[in-house]
């Protein structure tokens, strides 16, 4: 079975700062996904980014950018140029066969 | 594109009495999703659904929660009866169904509250 493990319940930050978030999975498939998602007060889980298990090369999306190590089994998420409207949940989540593991989240706090 | 869209949006029941959720996926997704999310914790898959068919109900208690996907379309989940641990909310995704990974789309979701 897939486990995901996000080791930080909440990072907090300073506006216009750089934050990583760290997630951890366990799979022995080899041919996944792996999501990070947002989750703002409104509940409405939103896809931030993803990464195939295949490609090498990190995924980028415009201030999101993520760290893949997959020997390591490791998938940070690095918030540039952080702003308020980033404060929320971030779920790290492993994806295959038409299923979603989510990690516990972490609760993301933008100081302004 | 119209999104995933869920009914109530909030709920508050009593221990016994029963409830349902409703959903309705965006058009042309065959699969259907169900998660319960209790506060503090990530989501948690109760049921998938793949058109009008059952392709993964393991998580879900059998003993007091129902769901269907008529017509594989709409979906209605159902807790019957509701025990304080059933708080949570309850969320909504669905997905197409093509290649090796199916970015799933999710709802608002339904928060429900036992007293």
């Amino acid at each position: 079975a897939q486990t995901v493990t996000q080791s930080q319940p909440e990072m907090s930050v300073q506006e216009a700062e750089t934050v990583t978030l760290s997630c951890t999975y366990d799979t022995s498939e080899s041919d996944y996904y792996l999501f990070w998602y947002k989750q703002p007060p409104s509940r409405q889980m939103i896809l931030v980014i993803r990464q195939e298990a295949y490609k090498q090369q990190n995924a980028t999306e415009n201030r999101f950018s993520v760290n893949f190590q997959k020997a390591a089994k490791s998938f940070s998420l690095k918030i540039s140029d952080s702003q308020l409207g980033d404060a929320a949940m971030y779920f790290c989540a492993w994806g295959g066969a038409q299923k979603l593991v989510f990690g516990q989240g972490t609760r993301l706090t933008i100081n302004p | 594109e119209a999104g995933v869209a869920q009914s109530p949006r909030y709920k508050i029941i009593e221990k016994r009495q029963s409830v349902a959720f409703w959903c309705n996926p965006i058009s042309g997704h065959a699969t259907l999703y169900w998660y319960q999310q209790i506060l503090g914790q990530g989501p948690k898959l109760l049921i998938q659904f793949q058109n009008n068919g059952v392709v993964d109900d393991s998580q879900l208690p059998k003993d007091r929660f129902s769901a269907e996907r008529l017509k594989g379309v709409d979906s209605t989940l159902k807790i019957q009866p509701a025990k304080l641990e059933d708080s949570a909310v309850y969320l909504c995704a669905s997905s197409w169904f093509r290649g090796p990974l199916y970015e799933q789309y999710f709802g608002p979701g339904t928060r429900l509250t036992v007293t």
